[in-house]
């Protein structure tokens, strides 16, 4: 167990929709990160928060948002929902600002299904 | 482009031998290099990694080699036991416009070992 919760875990919705991902850190992590895992591809990373406030975008869509709360738990918004979409997301924790030697610690994901 | 590329998207191997895992990449300013480990329906969890500024790592049955000059790293395993199959994904962590060091990962390569 990382001590990264991610809710839910399994997801099915229709094109057009919008859903909402959450991710709790591990306890005294600032750093959350979202990741996105299409079939056959590695992970795609797709933004950053540290201690609420952005800090890096990767390649994440505009349909897509996040925000970091005060409780540092965090949530990706994904709207207007194309087949494409359909994918792992994968939120991870740090206790840095930065990824450090170790990386960060990854919740099981939410598998995303857009039908 | 991808600037981590695992060329390999499987290997399987006898229980009991080398796995010999390989990585390359093209961003000469990568400053860390790691190694996660994903069994299905988990999230990646960090397994080893290296400094740009070293050429050798190890932990236990893991070593992770590092040739700059090639771009090239590779992660090895010995003796190789039935419950290392899993998908291996490399990871390289560099500053890149405005980040803060966040994680570009290859396609994993699928590890089986053999009984």
């Amino acid at each position: 167990d990382s001590g990264v919760t991610q809710t839910p875990k399994h997801l099915i919705t229709a094109t057009g929709q919008r859903v909402t991902l959450r991710c709790s850190p591990r306890s005294g992590d600032l750093s959350v990160y979202w990741y996105q895992q299409s079939l056959d591809q590695g992970l795609q990373f797709l933004i950053q928060y540290y201690n609420g406030e952005e800090r890096a975008k990767g390649n994440i869509l505009e349909r897509f948002s996040a925000q970091q709360f005060p409780d540092l738990h965090s949530e990706l918004n994904l709207s207007s929902l194309e087949l494409g979409d359909s994918a792992l997301y994968f939120c991870a924790s740090s206790t840095l600002e930065g990824q450090g030697g170790a990386g960060a610690f990854f919740g099981q994901g939410t598998r995303l299904t857009v039908v | 482009d991808q600037q981590v590329k695992q060329n390999s998207p499987s290997l399987s191997v006898q229980e009991g031998r080398i796995s010999i895992l390989n990585c390359d990449y093209t961003n000469s300013m990568f400053d860390y290099f790691l190694w996660y480990k994903k069994y299905p329906a988990e999230g990646p969890t960090f397994l080893i990694s290296i400094s740009s500024i070293k050429d050798k790592n190890e932990d236990g049955r893991f070593t992770v080699f590092l040739n700059k000059s090639a771009k090239h790293l590779s992660l090895h395993i010995v003796p190789s036991q039935p419950g290392d199959s899993a998908v291996y994904f490399c990871a390289a962590r560099g500053a890149m416009g405005g980040s803060q060091g966040n994680l570009i990962f290859g396609k994993g390569t699928k590890l089986s070992v053999k009984p």
